[in-house]
């Protein structure tokens, strides 16, 4: 079975410019959330889909959205890069909302750099 | 909301010695709550996870965490540990803090275990 696939693992952006990160969950999980990791912040939670709607969000401005399509695969877009985007962004899926039974699986990755 | 407290940033152990990762949590509701383990340039990986029921839990690699509603803890432990679980660890709590909304894993800032021989 296919774990989480993020693509693509390494990206470099200049200030201002947009990006768009990929994460396809583990096939029959329903359930992506996308997580920041930043050495000086630690893991902070993005935001959680679930059937194609942003069901949480965590605290960060606008320029950080989401959507989830029909075969659940997700997507993260951030507007208007800044240097402190710079960060390991970590996709994770499960079966179902709340469904802890296996956790959450997480990505490998998609190291950002904002020059 | 929730919160996740690792007391210790860094914890180095000699080779085949016990060791416990300390991890103390808030919450006003029931919660979930997880370890995870990341080693260089990786995701994480989980290692045991408390939904209900005992707890005490046992996960991979000879980990096992207890968790403690009246202290609000739920520490990691390991026997004896071996060079590669040199790795970073963290606690992570999730809830639902009403029907309508969804859920996320609040992490700790992580405690970093280093095993020397």
């Amino acid at each position: 079975k296919a774990g989480v696939t993020q693509t693509p693992r390494y990206l470099i952006k200049t200030r201002g410019q947009q990006v768009t990160l990929s994460c396809s969950p583990i096939s029959g999980h329903r359930s992506v959330s996308w997580y920041q990791q930043t050495p000086g912040q630690g893991l902070q939670f993005l935001f959680e889909y679930f059937s194609e709607t942003q069901r949480n969000k965590g605290n960060f401005p606008g320029r950080f959205s989401g959507r989830q399509f029909s075969n659940s695969r997700s997507e993260m877009n951030v507007s208007t890069l800044e240097l402190g985007d710079s960060a390991l962004y970590l996709c994770a899926s499960s079966p179902g909302q709340g469904d802890f039974n296996y956790g959450y699986t997480f990505g490998s990755g998609t190291r950002l750099t904002v020059v | 909301a929730q919160s996740v407290t690792q007391l210790d940033s860094q914890v180095p152990v000699f080779e085949e010695a016990p060791v416990e990762l300390r991890c103390n949590y808030s919450s006003s509701v029931s919660v979930y709550l997880f370890w995870y383990v990341q080693y260089p340039n990786q995701g994480l990986q989980l290692l045991l996870k408390y939904l209900s029921g005992s707890t005490l839990v046992k996960g991979i690699n000879g980990f096992e965490a207890e968790f403690n509603k009246s202290q609000t803890s739920f520490h990691l432990r390991k026997p004896s540990v071996h060079i590669s679980d040199t790795a970073e660890y963290f606690c992570a709590v999730s809830a639902q803090e009403n029907s309508n909304s969804g859920y996320a894993l609040n992490f700790g800032k992580g405690t970093s275990l280093l095993v020397t021989p």
